[in-house]
């Protein structure tokens, strides 16, 4: 089944302590970006990747890391959380810009 | 820069009303125009889309004609249900090929029995 699997799904963590959500495709895309969704501003973009060792920022890059070693995964990074990076984040790539197939969300609290 | 306005909701209709939720974009050159449903509990679905002026995206009985001349795609569709209510994201991405989807902020609709 043609998926994009993010981990974790939830988690609650606390100001400053690194954190890592992985991502992951079987669809063979070269495409992968991550947005982060919050009332009232829809989606924005923070990071997206061409290509395997090709990234670039998106809107909302600021206390995001990512990094493209491998087609299948895109981890998102956050060295040192802050409570504004709380948010439901998503996962997405594609064969094609504008036809992303999303993963389900990783809603991430930072107290 | 790219934008795209979507009406606010959230939209409460009936069961088998007529549904329309408006979108207008703001591009340069011809933008390629999308609509996405996230269900609850769930990552955003391609919908629908349409590549050029005057297509027509339809699925799922939703429909959405790109006009350039008032620069909007708005959805409709003639007859909802229930499993409709969700919410729609109007997006588009840019005419270079290489440029990120621009998403509206997001219309939550509910359809009550």
């Amino acid at each position: 089944e043609a998926q994009v699997t993010q981990n974790p799904r939830y988690l609650i963590t606390v100001t400053g302590k690194k954190l890592t959500v992985t991502c992951s495709q079987n669809m063979n895309h070269e495409y992968m970006s991550w947005y982060r969704q919050d009332p009232g501003l829809g989606l924005r973009q923070i990071y997206y990747s061409m290509n395997v060792e090709v990234t670039d920022k998106g809107d909302v890059p600021e206390g995001y890391k990512v990094s493209r070693k491998e087609k299948r995964n895109f981890p998102l990074i956050l060295e040192s959380p802050s409570p504004n990076q709380t948010s439901l984040y998503f996962c997405a790539s594609s064969l094609t810009i504008g036809e992303l197939f999303f993963g389900e969300g990783s809603r991430l609290t930072v107290l | 820069g790219n934008s795209v306005t979507q009406m606010e909701g959230p939209v409460t209709l009936s069961e088998e009303a007529f549904l329309t939720i408006n979108c207008t974009y703001t591009a340069t050159g011809y933008p390629s125009l999308f609509w996405y449903v996230q269900y609850p509990g769930e990552g955003l679905q391609l919908l629908l889309k349409a590549t050029k002026a005057d297509d027509k995206g339809s699925n799922k009985g939703f429909e959405a004609t790109y006009r350039k001349e008032t620069t909007s795609f708005h959805l409709e569709k003639g007859s909802v249900q229930v499993s409709d209510s969700a919410v729609y994201f109007c997006a588009l991405s840019g005419s270079q090929g290489n440029e990120k989807l621009t998403f509206g902020t997001g219309t939550r609709l509910t359809i009550i029995p």
